[in-house]
C-alpha cells in the first residue's frame, strides 16, 4: 500500500472552505484514494473516494490530478461539528479484507 | 440499527486477566477486521477474516484470539492482558467490492471497546 503524506495538524473557522492536501508520490495503477474521518471516542467513518479527476458527494469534494501523486479534500463551509481526524489512505482494495492502513491524519479544528 | 455493534464500550481489568470483546455486523458484509488504536492514535490492523477465514493475521502477540463463528461475527479473546494492551479496540466490516464505478472496501467501523489494563 501506497505511503501518504498529510498535514498533522490544520485550524478554520466556521464557514471557511477547508483543503486538507495528501501526498502519495508511490501510487499504484490500481490504487484509488479514500479519505475517513474520525471524531473522538468514535469509529473512522468513509467520506469520498476516487481514483482519478474530481469526486464529489454530499458531504464533501475529491480532486486527483492526473499524476494522481496528490490529493486534496475539500469541505465546503465547515461547521464546528467538522472538528475531527481526517485520514487519507491509499490502496488496492480489490482483493478481500484489504486492511487499512492509517498514517497520522490532518487534525483539523474549526472554531466560531 | 447499529451498523457494527461491539461489546462492551468499556471495559477494566487487571493484569493476567482473560477478556474478550464481542463484534457483530448486521450489514450483510463478507469481511471483518479488528484494529487497535493506541495512545498516539495510530490505528492498526490486526486481524481479518473473509466469509470465516482468516486472511490477515499480523504481528500481534498470540495471546489474542480472533474467532468468527459466523459471517456477522467477530469476536476478540485476550488471554493474561498485559498493561500494553490498554488501547482502544474497533471492529469494522467491509464487502468485497466488484468492478470500477463502485466504491471499493468501504469499512464500516464499530465504536469501539476502550480497553484499560491496571
Amino acid at each position: 500500500l501506497a505511503k501518504t503524506t498529510q498535514p498533522i495538524s490544520m485550524d478554520s473557522y466556521e464557514g471557511q472552505e477547508v483543503n486538507i492536501t495528501c501526498s502519495h508520490n508511490n501510487i499504484a495503477t490500481n490504487d484509488y484514494i479514500t479519505w475517513y474521518q474520525q471524531f473522538p471516542s468514535q469509529g473512522p467513518r468513509f467520506i469520498i473516494q476516487g481514483y482519478k479527476t474530481k469526486v464529489t458527494n454530499e458531504v464533501a469534494s475529491l480532486f486527483i490530478p492526473a499524476d494522481r501523486k496528490s490529493s486534496t479534500l475539500s469541505l465546503p463551509r465547515v461547521s464546528l461539528s467538522d472538528t475531527a481526524v481526517y485520514y487519507c489512505l491509499v490502496g488496492t482494495l480489490n482483493q478481500a479484507g484489504t486492511a487499512l492502513i492509517f498514517g497520522k491524519g490532518t487534525t483539523l479544528s474549526v472554531s466560531s | 440499527d447499529t451498523a457494527v455493534s461491539q461489546t462492551p464500550k468499556y471495559l477494566v481489568t487487571q493484569m493476567g486477566n482473560d477478556k474478550s470483546i464481542k463484534c457483530e455486523q448486521n450489514l450483510g458484509h463478507d469481511t471483518m477486521y479488528w484494529y487497535k488504536q493506541d495512545s498516539k492514535k495510530f490505528l492498526k490492523i490486526m486481524f481479518s477474516y473473509n466469509n470465516k477465514e482468516l486472511i490477515i493475521n499480523e504481528t500481534v502477540p498470540n495471546r489474542f484470539s480472533p474467532k468468527s463463528p459466523d459471517k456477522a461475527h467477530l469476536n476478540l479473546h485476550i488471554n493474561s492482558l498485559e498493561l500494553g494492551d490498554s488501547a482502544v479496540y474497533f471492529c469494522a466490516s467491509s464487502q468485497t467490492g466488484q468492478g470500477r464505478g463502485i466504491a471499493k472496501n468501504i469499512q464500516y467501523f464499530g465504536a469501539g471497546t476502550r480497553l484499560s489494563v491496571l
